[in-house]
């Protein structure tokens, strides 16, 4: 079936540093794949999302680009900010209305 | 404002009792989810629903029941039966009509004692 994995956390940053949390999937077919931020106590929000191979995702300075050919789908931003501490999730749709979710990695990035 | 409501935000019950958590959207979607959060898990699909009146199970059903009898609103109960019912719960929509993005309510944080 369908599976997400993401790199496991906490991942622990001073601001202003570069982050990279990665992620990969295993899909049948040709899926769509998500970014999802959780902030303490909340739902989770949209992030970013890409359709297709070669896609960008892009928003609030993160990006990640779909990659077929690794089956990867890495979040990175140039300069975190404090207000970047949350849990991001990798997510894929693949055929269905279903989303299939990693299990989250929690990110701390400190002043 | 459009979005997803639930209520309420924190939930105590007694083991044993039954529990309905609350979902309603007023974004005019067709499909409706509920998830589990615990935590270092991720997310898991408990019920889902693509138009009134139908819903199918998702990966951990048991212990658990839903109806869709308006567009708008997706209760969830959480039975007895269900024997681990502590966790973060989030209901979630989208437009349905093969359309990618889900959108998140702010979950409700049942405890049971």
């Amino acid at each position: 079936g369908d599976s997400v994995t993401q790199m496991e956390g906490p991942v622990t940053l001073s601001e202003e540093a570069f982050l990279t949390i990665n992620c990969t999937y295993t899909a049948t077919g040709y899926p769509s794949l998500f970014w999802y931020v959780q902030y303490p106590g909340e739902g989770l929000q949209l992030l970013l999302k890409a359709t297709k191979a070669d896609d960008k995702g892009s928003n609030k300075g993160f990006e990640a680009t779909y990659r077929k050919e690794t089956t990867s789908f890495h979040l990175e931003k140039g300069s975190v900010q404090v207000s970047d501490s949350a849990v991001y999730f990798c997510a894929l749709r693949a055929g269905s209305y279903q989303l299939t979710f990693g299990k989250g990695t929690k990110l701390s990035v400190i002043p | 404002d459009g979005g997803i409501t639930q209520s309420p935000k924190y939930l105590f019950r007694k083991e044993g009792q039954n529990v309905t958590l609350s979902c309603e959207q007023n974004l005019n979607h067709d499909a409706m989810y509920w998830y589990r959060q615990d935590p270092g898990q991720g997310l898991r699909l408990i019920y889902y629903s693509q138009i009134v009146n139908d819903f199918q199970k998702g990966d951990i059903a048991e212990g658990y029941s839903v109806s869709r009898e308006k567009k708008e609103s997706f209760p969830l109960t959480v039975t007895s039966a269900q024997k681990n019912p502590t966790a973060f719960y989030l209901c979630a929509s989208n437009p349905g009509q093969n359309t990618d993005t889900q959108y998140f309510g702010p979950g409700t944080r049942l405890t049971v004692l």
